[in-house]
Parts: C-alpha cells; structure tokens; sequence
C-alpha cells in the first residue's frame, strides 16, 4: 500500500466546513483514496472512498486532485462529534490484506 | 447501514485466565478480521479468516487462537491471558455496502489484563 502523508492536528469551527488534506504522492493507478475516523476510544469508522472522481455521502465529500496525488476529505458542517483522528489510507479496494494506519489528523472541533 | 458487533465493551481479567472475544457482523461478509490497537503501535492483525473454518495468522498471532465455526461470527480466545495482552481488540468484516467494498469495524473491546 502507499504510504499517505497527514498534517498531525487542525481545529475547526463548529458548524464550519473541516477540509482536511492528505498526500499520496506515490499511489498506484488500482489503489483507492480511504478515509476513516476514530472517536476516542471507539473502532475506526469507515467515512468514504474512491478511485479518481470526487465521491459524496451523506457523511462528507472527498475531492481528488486530477493527478491522484493529494486529496482532501470535507465535512462540510463541522459537530463537535466530529472531533476525533480522521485517517487517510491507499489501497486496492478488492484487497482483503490487513489495514493499515498512519498516525492520521486529530481534528478538534470548537464550539 | 453494516453492523459489526463485539460482546463486550470493557473486560478486566486476571493473568492466566481463559478470554474469549466475540464478534458478529450482519451482513454475510466472508472475510473478517481481529487486530490489536496499541499506543504508538497502531493496528495489528492477528487473525484473518476468509470463509466459515478457515483462518489465517496474522503478523502477532502468538498466545492467540480463533474460531469461525458460522459465517457471521469470529471469535477470538486468549489461551491464558497475560499481561501484555492488555490492549483495545477491535474486529472487522470486508465487504460491500452500497457497491462499495471496504473494511469496517466493530466498536472494540478494552481488556485490562491483571
């Protein structure tokens, strides 16, 4: 799997749109863009992912630049429970290999 | 919406006890999976199963076994628990969800081993 690059921590708003970025300069034409999040103390949440084109949920947005090589994961109406460390991972989406996560962004969101 | 489940939340063992983790998913996913979190560590895969009775060892398998005796349930047994084995058991099911295929996560266990 590619190795992802994240900034270590940001602050939002509450009620403000999170951009969160993540780098993966060196991801291959089968892997996906993944997000998860992990709540203090909770299992890891899958929030979205995707190939090359911008997906949406009901959850977030996530934005891939046109050379695959960065994206951003948005929450566009930032909550308080939305604080949690948000992961960003490349894989193959049929692999069934373990998961791995960097150290991710610890997003604090403030009232 | 899939659902993956453990038994419990929290568990406070004493040093050689027998512990068994349990965990069910609702979505008919083949494959499931049973990592270690730790601090500075990150996730850790001991066990994987692909299919019912099949299992495959992970990257620390060791004072660990599992059983996969039903498609929708993985367990995971600590022969005799110790001490370094205090960590958040978190278990996973890769499947799709809406045609989308990923891993997805139950909501951990605590053990504190004593």
């Amino acid at each position: 799997d590619a190795k992802t690059t994240q900034p270590p921590s940001m602050d939002c708003a509450e009620g403000r749109a999170a951009n969160l970025p993540c780098n993966h300069s060196t991801i291959s034409g089968n892997e996906y863009v993944y997000w998860y999040r992990q709540i203090h103390s909770q299992g890891p949440q899958y929030i979205i992912h995707g190939l090359k084109n911008n997906e949406t949920n009901e959850m977030a947005s996530l934005i891939i630049t046109e050379d695959r090589k960065s994206s951003t994961l948005i929450l566009p109406h930032a909550t308080l429970r939305d604080t949690a460390v948000y992961y960003c991972i490349v894989r193959v989406e049929s692999s069934y290999d373990k998961v791995i996560f960097g150290p991710g962004t610890s997003l604090s969101v403030i009232p | 919406d899939v659902k993956v489940t453990q038994s419990s939340r929290y568990l406070v063992k004493r040093t050689g006890e027998k512990v068994f983790l349990e965990c069910v998913q609702d979505m008919d996913h083949e494959n499931m999976f049973w990592y270690r979190q730790d601090p500075g560590l990150g996730l850790r895969l001991i066990y994987f199963s692909y299919d019912v009775k099949m299992k495959e060892k992970g990257d620390i398998p060791e004072g660990y076994s599992v059983s996969r005796e039903k498609k929708e349930r993985f367990s995971l047994i600590l022969e005799s628990a110790s001490t370094n084995q205090t960590s958040m058991y978190l278990c996973a099911s890769r499947g799709a969800d809406r045609g989308r295929e990923t891993q997805y996560f139950g909501p951990g266990t605590r053990l504190l081993v004593l």
